[in-house]
């Protein structure tokens, strides 16, 4: 079954307000990526953690890697409609090598 | 660099048909993984190929298959399809060492009748 499970798996916002996705594994992660799926698009890789508590920060984008490496979030300040699209985790649980993708966070902006 | 083609872009069939998909890596990736992307179930891992032999394999039944030729170029079969099969399967190409970010073509968009 899916180990690696997003929250929420819906999220209308208005343009400007902030928006977070969390993502979660049942087991460690060596390492978290993200990508981001826009409506009718593929996936594409937005960035990878690795390190225990690890921050990142991509403009309006921050995203970080628990303490215990088995949860991530994405946040964005300040949606904007570019924003729209489905976010998903990606990690290999249990030190695995099988890219395990999270059920993925959907997100509208609505102006 | 180009990037990761697939062909072909739309693909109808029947139940009980096969069907053979196409994926073409970035030049010089040699991991290609397979992946069945639907509404219900969401990105699911099919396989990974590497240097023309399977490296990790994912929980489909063995109707599902695939290989890799010298040139890293890869198929997908799906044999005696079923209705479930109808989704988008997308392809993604890697340079192969460890965690390295997937590079994902357009997909094929498979519609069963």
């Amino acid at each position: 079954g899916q180990q690696v499970m997003q929250i929420p798996q819906y999220q209308h916002v208005q343009e400007g307000e902030d928006f977070t996705t969390y993502c979660n594994s049942s087991t460690t992660l060596s390492n978290i990526q993200w990508y981001k799926q826009r409506p009718g698009g593929h996936p594409v890789f937005l960035i990878q953690l690795v390190k225990s508590g690890e921050v990142k920060k991509q403009k309006r984008l921050t995203f970080q890697f628990g303490e215990a490496k088995k949860n991530s979030s994405l946040h964005i300040t300040a949606t904007q409609t570019t924003d729209v699209g489905t976010y998903f985790c990606a990690g290999r649980p249990g030190g695995g090598n099988k890219l395990t993708f999270g059920t993925g966070t959907q997100l509208k902006v609505e102006l | 660099k180009a990037g990761v083609t697939q062909t072909p872009r739309y693909l109808i069939k029947t139940r009980g048909q096969q069907v053979t998909l196409s994926c073409s890596p970035i030049s010089g990736h040699r991991s290609v993984s397979w992946y069945q992307q639907t509404p219900g179930q969401g990105l699911q891992f099919l396989f990974e190929y590497f240097s023309e032999t399977q490296r990790n394999k994912g929980n489909f039944p063995g109707r599902f298959s695939g290989r890799q030729f010298s040139n890293s170029r890869s198929e997908m079969n799906v044999s005696t399809l079923e209705l479930g099969d109808s989704a988008l399967y997308l392809c993604a190409s890697s340079p192969g060492t460890a965690n390295q970010p997937q590079h994902f073509g357009d997909g094929t968009r498979l519609s069963i009748l």
